[in-house]
């Protein structure tokens, strides 16, 4: 197991409402990723977080927001959910240059 | 414009014997290339990863794979399959040029090794 936790780990919300994620990164580690994973597909890139500035971001609306904290923890926010943002949400930490840690992942369900 | 194709869904194999699962990618600078695995209902594992240095990588669990520049390939290997190997296998790449770039991962590859 990775020291990377995330929380809740499963969550059903609203068409319309908004939701937050979050994540704790391994220690030592200075970089927070967040991916998408609906079922049946890989995981898809939403963006990055080092040292508290976004790092990069990958094809997502901007109602997909995040935070880094300085402990390095991140929350990733959804606003104006839509049912396709159903799927597993995934967080993993790294240094910039290394491999990535994953996390056990949150279960959203929008209905 | 990085991607990664797995060009099968399913693997499957006998328990003894070797496995491969396929991976091919496209990348504009420097491949950084992972082998991921993922049970059901829980996050990805870190298997193995080639940077630069020797095309042949080991990893955990037995697992290898084997760069192959001129192939745009990154194939996972094990000589001896297990049961418990089964489990949804993803391929990632990453441009090397610039630290932090997202990784771009495949479909996924289920492999399923029978008893």
């Amino acid at each position: 197991e990775t020291g990377v936790t995330q929380s809740p780990t499963h969550l059903i919300k609203t068409r319309g409402q908004q939701v937050t994620l979050r994540c704790s990164s391994q220690s030592g580690h200075n970089t927070v990723s967040w991916y998408q994973q609906a079922l049946g597909q890989g995981p898809q890139f939403i963006f990055q977080y080092y040292r508290e500035e976004e790092n990069g971001r990958g094809n997502f609306p901007p109602r997909f927001s995040g935070l880094q904290f300085p402990n390095y923890s991140s929350e990733l926010n959804v606003n104006a959910l839509e049912l396709d943002d159903s799927a597993l949400y995934l967080c993993a930490s790294s240094n910039l240059v290394d491999e990535q840690y994953f996390g056990p992942g949150t279960r959203l369900t929008v209905t | 414009a990085q991607s990664v194709a797995q060009p099968e869904d399913q693997v499957n194999v006998a328990e003894g014997n070797p496995l491969t699962v396929k991976c091919t990618y496209s990348v504009s600078g420097n491949p950084y290339l992972f082998w991921y695995v993922q049970y059901p209902n829980r996050g990805l594992q870190f298997l193995l990863k080639y940077i630069t240095g020797d095309n042949l990588v080991k990893g955990s669990y037995g697992f290898e794979a084997e760069f192959n520049k001129s192939q745009t390939s990154f194939h996972l290997k094990k000589p001896s399959a297990l049961v418990s190997d089964s489990a949804l296998y993803f391929c990632a790449v990453r441009d090397g040029r610039k630290a932090g770039t997202a990784l771009i991962f495949g479909k996924g590859t289920t492999l399923s090794v029978s008893s």
